[in-house]
């Protein structure tokens, strides 16, 4: 699976929309881009994936730059259940052998009021 | 429909002893993964099994360690002869098999091990 970068921390004030950027340079062709979150000690959580197209669920947004390289989640109305590490994954979107997600550090996320 | 579930949610264990570890998947699904997550660490895949299958054990110790998922009831994550480094949340995942496209992986709430 291709390597992703995100900052380690970023702050949001309540209320805001949070962008949270992650870079996937070395991206392939049939890799989709999945982000999680997990919230203080709890299992990780699904927010949403995408192969090229921006993607928007009742969670988050999703864009995706048109060579891939990189995306950015956004959290339109930030609050503090928001605050979370939120994982950037890029993998296969198949059920195969080898489609582990591999977390990195994340992006630790803090709202404040 | 419920999600997966994992029990227990805490488990202690004297050093020596062995750890039975349980995740139901949720409803239709028959993808099984565990992942550990030691102290400050991030999370790391450790198996992957289908129903009666083990498909990927590439991040799951070689030694007192294993896994299996059976045609019916829970999937077990087993270690055995605890050690103190085995402490770490153990989670589990699920996804469905057969709808197409659908690969998201669906955590539990994880089981704390805790070895004295």
């Amino acid at each position: 699976d291709a390597k992703t970068t995100q900052p380690p921390s970023m702050d949001c004030a309540e209320g805001r929309a949070a962008n949270l950027p992650c870079n996937h340079s070395t991206i392939s062709g049939n890799e989709y881009v999945y982000w999680y979150r997990q919230i203080h000690s709890q299992g990780p959580q699904y927010i949403i994936h995408g192969l090229k197209n921006n993607e928007t669920n009742e969670m988050a947004s999703l864009i995706i730059t048109e060579d891939r390289k990189s995306s950015t989640l956004i959290l339109p109305h930030a609050t503090l259940r928001d605050t979370a590490v939120y994982y950037c994954i890029v993998r296969v979107g198949s059920n195969n052998a080898g489609n582990m997600l591999t977390f990195g550090g994340g992006t630790r996320l803090m709202v404040k009021p | 429909n419920a999600g997966v579930m994992q029990n227990p949610r805490h488990l202690v264990r004297r050093r020596g002893q062995e750890a039975r570890l349980r995740c139901s998947p949720m409803k239709g699904h028959s993808h099984v993964y565990w992942y550990r997550q030691l102290p400050e660490e991030g999370l790391k895949f450790m198996v992957y099994l289908q129903k009666e299958n083990i498909i990927d054990e590439s991040g799951m110790p070689k030694e007192r360690f294993s896994a299996e998922f059976p045609k019916e009831g829970p999937s077990i994550l087993r270690i055995q002869q605890v050690v103190r480094g085995d402490s770490a949340a153990y989670f589990c995942a699920s996804s469905p098999g057969s709808i197409a496209g659908v690969y998201e992986q669906y955590f539990g709430p994880g089981t704390r091990l805790t070895v004295t």
